[in-house]
């Protein structure tokens, strides 16, 4: 158990839709990592939030959008959604930004079926 | 930009027999390198990592050796049991001022039969 805990664990929907990812980073842990896995273009790292600010984005859409809360929990949103956004979404939380090489401890993931 | 390409699996070994996944990477600078495991059903667990040349990084019998001047970092492990089979994954996070982003490779799939 890495301590970072996501849900739900599955979602179904429909294209078109709107759903939300959440995740809970471990206890002390500022940063949180999300990650995109997906048959055809493998783990690609998608955005990163330190102490409630954006820290970097990746292969982020324009339709998939991420905050953090005060509590540090961060929830990632993907709205009109298209068969292609079926994947496993991962979140990792790491305890620092920047500065030094830091560990990420992921989550189990969020498999999400779009139909 | 940076990258990280790891061998095609799957990877199927005999119970005892000895593991090597090749990983290279391309990035500027020095990143630091990771190897993660991937469970069936699971998430990624980090299995070990190497933050400068020539450091090996070791866990549960797996080593994996920081090599700049080849730019790689294979995975190695003397004598594999069933219970190593899952996705190994070579990453890298590159030291780019305000993020620690990892940039993965595709995996690699092992298959250990008993």
């Amino acid at each position: 158990d890495s301590g970072v805990t996501q849900t739900p664990k599955h979602l179904i929907t429909a294209t078109g839709q709107r759903v939300t990812l959440r995740c809970s980073p471990r206890s002390g842990d500022l940063s949180v990592y999300w990650y995109q896995q997906s048959l055809d273009q493998g783990l690609q790292f998608l955005i990163q939030y330190y102490n409630g600010e954006e820290r970097a984005k990746g292969n982020i859409l324009e339709r998939f959008s991420a905050q953090q809360f005060p509590d540090l929990h961060s929830e990632l949103n993907l709205s009109s959604l298209e068969l292609g956004d079926s994947a496993l979404y991962f979140c990792a939380s790491s305890v620092v930004a920047s500065g030094s090489p830091d560990t990420q401890y992921f989550g189990p993931g969020t498999r999400l079926t779009v139909l | 930009g940076d990258s990280v390409t790891q061998m095609e699996g799957p990877v199927t070994l005999s119970e005892e027999a000895f593991l090597t996944i090749n990983c290279t990477y391309t990035a500027t600078g020095y990143p630091s390198l990771f190897w993660y495991v991937q469970y069936p059903g699971e998430g990624l667990q980090l299995l070990l990592k190497a933050t400068k040349a020539d450091d090996k990084g070791s866990n549960k019998g797996f080593e994996a050796t920081y090599r700049k001047e080849t730019t790689s970092f294979h995975l190695e492990k003397g004598s594999v049991q069933v219970s190593d089979s899952a996705v190994y994954f070579c990453a890298l996070s590159p030291r780019t001022s305000g993020t620690y982003k990892y940039i993965f490779g595709t995996g690699t799939r092992l298959k250990v039969l008993a």
